[in-house]
């Protein structure tokens, strides 16, 4: 069975440029979540999808960042404009149910120069 | 919201011995805590979890302990071996759907067994 799987798995881009990042759940999964780890830190939550619709985006960080799921299978996660502070590492979760165990994929490390 | 402390950030042990992570969380709603294993480069694992209707949980050289008054966890590895190095994470998760489904999660603890 394929896991989560992200892409890209590296993007360096310079502060005030655009990124675009996408996650692929595990086939069937209703519920994906986005998290972030910054320098070392504890991964962190950002937003959690059922389906298409957001369920949960308090820990998104402003409005330079934006979550899509359109359709209910893939996600991306926008950064526009990319600052300094949005380096790290950024994990996708999915789960069948919403109280199911949450599978990771690798993670996407972004740069930001 | 719900806050998760995890200790040591590191930890050596020599082959063959124990090692143990311990969490501490503070919100007494939280009723579910998984641990996962990340080895350098891969994704985050789920090596065991455990609710907070028990009081521990085993499988094989892995055990998890839950102490709900006191509102820590821990995490003990028994005869470690080289493979077991990794970086662990420990987290915290309320499932009664009065909150969110996210995962709070430790800081993480980088183990190095060594040979």
């Amino acid at each position: 069975e394929a896991g989560v799987t992200q892409f890209p798995s590296h993007s360096v881009i310079e502060k005030g440029q655009t990124v675009t990042l996408r996650c692929d759940p595990i086939s069937g999964h209703d519920n994906l979540y986005w998290y972030r780890r910054v320098m070392g830190k504890e991964i962190k939550f950002l937003l959690h999808f059922v389906k298409e619709s957001k369920q949960d985006e308090s820990g998104m960080p402003n409005n330079r960042f934006l979550a899509e799921r359109t359709g209910g299978t893939y996600s991306t996660l926008k950064v526009q404009p990319a600052e300094l502070e949005d380096s790290g590492v950024y994990f996708c979760a999915s789960s069948w149910g919403q109280g199911n165990i949450q599978y990771f994929g690798a993670g996407t490390r972004l740069s930001v120069l | 919201g719900e806050n998760v402390e995890q200790h040591p950030s590191t930890l050596s042990v020599q082959e063959g011995d124990s090692a143990v992570i311990k969490c501490t969380y503070s919100d007494s709603a939280s009723n579910y805590f998984p641990w996962y294993k990340q080895e350098l480069g891969k994704r985050p694992q789920l090596i065991i979890d455990i609710r907070s209707n028990v009081g521990e949980k085993k499988d094989q050289r892995i055990a998890v302990t839950l102490n709900k008054t006191a509102k820590h966890f821990s995490l003990h590895i028994t005869e470690t071996q080289p493979e077991d190095s990794a970086v662990y994470f420990c987290a915290a998760r309320d499932l009664s759907g009065a909150g969110s489904y996210q995962l709070t999660f430790g800081k993480g603890t980088k183990l190095s067994v060594i040979p």
